[in-house]
This record gives C-alpha cells, sequence and structure tokens, in this order.
C-alpha cells in the first residue's frame, strides 16, 4: 500500500493551496480517507474525514469554511483545498486511510506527507 | 471535543526496563484507542487499536489495555529500536483527537 501526497509548498497568508493525495496497492474506494497535519516538534492533529462514497464529511473546527476535503475513487485520489491560510496551517499534512470492514478507528496507512508552509 | 491527556509527557529507560504510559480521555471513549510509534521523519505507525488488540506484525513486548477513560501502553522489556514518541488517539467521536505525545529515551 502506497499513499502519495502532493501539492505542497509555501504560501503567504491568505493564500491557497490545494493538495493531492494517489493510492496504490489498495481498493480505494473501500477505505475512509483522512487528512492529519503535524506542525513541526508538535503531535498528530486530525484535519478532515471524508467517507468511502463522499457523502459523509468532518472537519477540524480550527479549518471548517476554510478547507473542503473531496476524493475520486475511479482516479484513487484525495484531495484537500485550502483557503484563507493562516501561519498555524504551516506543517506536514498526511493523507491517512481507515478501513471500513473490521473497523478500528486507526489511520492503517500514511503518505510520506507533504510540507505547508505559511509565511509572508 | 474529548481532550486525551498523556503521561509522562517524556520517560526515559534502559534496555529491557518495563515502561508504562497513561492516556486519559476527558469522556467516555469505550474502548476506542489506538496507540501510535513515532520515529523522526517518520509517519506514525499503528501498534494497538481498539484499545488492547495488537496490530499484526507488532512484536508482543507491547501491549495496551483499558477501557472508558484511562487507557495504558505498556512495554515490557523495552529494546533500542523503541526509543521513538508514543501517542494515543481516540476515533469514539468526530473530532478526532490524539493525545500531547510520550517521549522515550534512552536513560
Amino acid at each position: 500500500v502506497q499513499l502519495e501526497e502532493s501539492g505542497g509548498g509555501m504560501v503567504q497568508p491568505g493564500g491557497s493551496l490545494s493538495l493531492s493525495c494517489v493510492g496504490s496497492g489498495l481498493r480505494f474506494g473501500n477505505y475512509e480517507m483522512n487528512w492529519v497535519r503535524q506542525a513541526p516538534g508538535k503531535g498528530p492533529e486530525w484535519v478532515s474525514y471524508i467517507s468511502t462514497s463522499g457523502t459523509t464529511i468532518h472537519y477540524a473546527e480550527s479549518v471548517r469554511g476554510r478547507f473542503t476535503i473531496s476524493r475520486d475513487n475511479d482516479q484513487s485520489s484525495l484531495f484537500l483545498h485550502m483557503k484563507s491560510l493562516r501561519a498555524e496551517d504551516t506543517g506536514l499534512y498526511y493523507c491517512a486511510c481507515q478501513r471500513v470492514a473490521g473497523a478500528t478507528g486507526a489511520f492503517d496507512y500514511w503518505g510520506q506527507g507533504v510540507l505547508v508552509i505559511v509565511s509572508s | 471535543d474529548i481532550q486525551l491527556t498523556q503521561s509522562p509527557s517524556s520517560v526515559s529507560a534502559s534496555v529491557g526496563e518495563r515502561v508504562t504510559i497513561t492516556c486519559r480521555a476527558s469522556q467516555d471513549v469505550s474502548t476506542w484507542v489506538v496507540w501510535y510509534q513515532q520515529k523522526p521523519g517518520k509517519a506514525p505507525k499503528v501498534l494497538v487499536y481498539a484499545a488492547s488488540h495488537l496490530e499484526s506484525g507488532v512484536p508482543s513486548r507491547f501491549s495496551g489495555s483499558g477501557s472508558g477513560t484511562d487507557f495504558t501502553l505498556t512495554i515490557s522489556t523495552v529494546q533500542a529500536e523503541d526509543f521513538a514518541t508514543y501517542y494515543c488517539q481516540q476515533a469514539n467521536a468526530f473530532p478526532i483527537t490524539f493525545g500531547q505525545g510520550t517521549r522515550l529515551d534512552i536513560k
């Protein structure tokens, strides 16, 4: 199983950025998908969740209204569109999946992460 | 939101010692707790899920216990490769939350 994120970079406060994650080696449509971020030297922080069909979505309060999660199961892809970015959004963004069958609540597989830096 | 408080925030141990890390939830999460190990530059790795179930491939020196609000991760005999940071996570309710982490380093 591989999850590969892309799209990170440096952006000014108030700017926008879009992240992508492509999965391989798994039946992508059978997994619930999430974005989890980690600020430098800090612990993981869950950002957003999307169900297998895309019909159920959740966001952390800190990003609600600014971030939009979506997925394309045919392309085995997960997306995160981020706008009105703030300095506190800086960090390594991971896509992470949760199995549906025999759900444990764990993030079973993680990508390598993509760095987002919000700075002027 | 459900807050997870880990203790201690850091612990020093020698190879062969027993180490226990606790995670307290601010409300009942049943057994929806996962423990992760994270090494520098790597993504977190699942050790224990559903509070006490060892993930496939994880050494049996790791064990988890607890339910409700109090959970424990134990390493029975610490090995050199276990020096890392450990996090608990609850999956009982959104928003999913993590503990602040426990750093295990060499004494």
